[in-house]
């Protein structure tokens, strides 16, 4: 059971290019989220998916896009970076159910760490 | 909307020395509440967490953490730290009303041995 696994771990970018972030969880779980955390600023939600074919924004969205097209996978896109978005990305899963649905213990993975040249 | 407040910034203590974390948060309506931690190049692992009952909640590693909802507080505490305990804390916030969680800034704790 490997909980909720995060690819790359590392990347490098320079500005204006793409790249694709991939979230997978095993644990069945119906909601998923992107935070990235920065120095002094906690973890700040991206977008996040409530199940399979669904997204939302959360408090940081410009710049990125979601896909949530299988129910174990949320992929966070970044068109064309920027400095700015030189953070570490986590993603998140949590399941459904009367406490879990709202607000519920969320599953982490290790993290990307991604710098923009 | 719904916020949460950590005022401490940075902790730093010896070892054996207790500990006491602030969180407070800003809802009217029914909460759960967390506490994560982050060891250093590590991801965020939950310590403990609040959803009814006994507003004294027990969590892994020694922690626990008292919800008073009268001064909307869900401190962390522990008797005796130790060098294995520098880490960050975060305190975060889940309702009804928000399909997600709200995470404080996070306190970055110190242990010197």
């Amino acid at each position: 059971n490997a909980g909720v696994t995060q690819t790359p771990k590392f990347r490098v970018l320079k500005t204006g290019q793409s790249m694709t972030l991939l979230c997978a969880q095993d644990m069945n779980h119906e909601y998923m989220y992107w935070y990235r955390q920065d120095p002094g600023m906690g973890l700040r939600l991206i977008h996040y998916s409530v199940g399979e074919g669904t997204t939302a924004k959360g408090e940081v969205p410009d710049g990125y896009n979601v896909s949530r097209l299988k129910k174990q996978n949320f992929l966070l896109g970044l068109e064309s970076a920027a400095p700015s978005q030189t953070s570490v990305y986590f993603c998140a899963s949590s399941s459904g159910g009367s406490s879990g649905s709202y607000g519920g213990e969320q599953f982490f993975g290790p993290g990307t760490r991604l710098t923009v040249l | 909307a719904q916020s949460v407040s950590q005022h401490n910034h940075h902790v730093i203590l010896s070892e054996a020395a207790s500990l006491e974390l602030g969180c407070n948060y800003s809802y009217g309506g029914t909460v759960n509440l967390f506490w994560y931690v982050q060891y250093p190049g590590q991801h965020l692992q939950l310590l403990l967490k609040y959803f009814s009952g006994d507003p004294l909640v027990k969590g892994i590693k020694g922690f626990e953490a008292e919800f008073i909802k009268s001064k909307f507080s869900f401190n962390l505490r522990k008797p005796s730290v130790q060098w294995s305990d520098t880490a960050e804390y975060f305190c975060a916030l889940g309702s009804k009303s928000a399909r997600q969680l709200t995470f404080g800034s996070g306190t970055q704790l110190t242990v010197l041995p």
